[in-house]
């Protein structure tokens, strides 16, 4: 069984500054992939970043960038510059990749507020 | 770029009562999945399907079938619904086998569809 943790309910950053979102995660597996996703009061829910564990380089997008250490399941989102939009729920997710349409492992997900 | 379409948008339902979702996957992907995401929590895997065949089974009811037609689009039935069935269902796609040259990086991603908000009445 897969499981995923976030640990942080609710996190609060001001406009302009840096916040980090934590995730662990517990995969028997040595091949899978992970996620973060977005879902603002809209509801959808919006791909950020996606990260191949067997890539050491950590994935980035913009001003979206994780910091991956695969011995310690350990998968956090980096936001710099934060701005209003990037107001939501934050959700991190695993994916098995053994070549099947596996379904998502999700945490229970984040709420970043952003203070102007 | 084309996104998934789910419809209805919206339904409400009475107790004891049928319904049907609709999925419309991104153009050419192969795979599409239904998750269903309760008031306050995170979604939740229900099923999955490959080329029209169901691949992967989550927390789905016996209540609850699906199934993947040849144009690749997917219907969720859900019959005898409960109050408890309100929720948010999503459908996500992604491109699974094979893939074009220069897909790779994108083959296993799954995009989410704006949902369906369920109420049961």
């Amino acid at each position: 069984a897969q499981t995923v943790t976030q640990s942080q309910p609710e996190m609060s950053v001001q406009e302009a500054e840096t916040v980090t979102l934590s995730c662990t995660y517990d995969t028997s597996e040595s091949d899978y992939y992970l996620f973060w996703y977005k879902q603002p009061p809209s509801r959808q829910m919006i791909l950020v970043i996606r990260q191949e564990a067997y890539k050491q380089q950590n994935a980035t997008e913009n001003r979206f960038s994780v910091n991956f250490q695969k011995a310690a399941k350990s998968f956090s989102l980096k936001i710099s510059d934060s701005q209003l939009g990037d107001a939501a729920m934050y959700f991190c997710a695993l994916l098995y990749s053994g070549g099947g349409a596996d379904g998502l492992t999700f945490g229970k997900g984040t709420h970043l507020i952003i203070q102007p | 770029a084309a996104g998934v379409i789910q419809s209805p948008r919206h339904l409400i339902k009475e107790k004891r009562e049928t319904a049907t979702l609709k999925c419309y996957p991104i153009p050419r992907h192969d795979t599409v999945y239904w998750y269903q995401q309760g008031p306050g929590q995170d979604p939740q895997f229900l099923i999955s399907f490959y080329e029209k065949m169901q691949s992967d089974k989550g927390s789905i009811p016996d209540r609850f079938s699906a199934q993947q037609f040849s144009d690749y689009h997917s219907e969720l039935n859900m019959s005898s619904l409960e109050l408890g069935d309100s929720a948010l269902y999503f459908c996500a796609s992604s491109l699974t086998g094979g893939g074009l040259a220069g897909d790779t990086g994108l083959q296993e991603t799954q995009y989410f569809g704006p949902g369906t908000r369920l109420l049961v009445l």
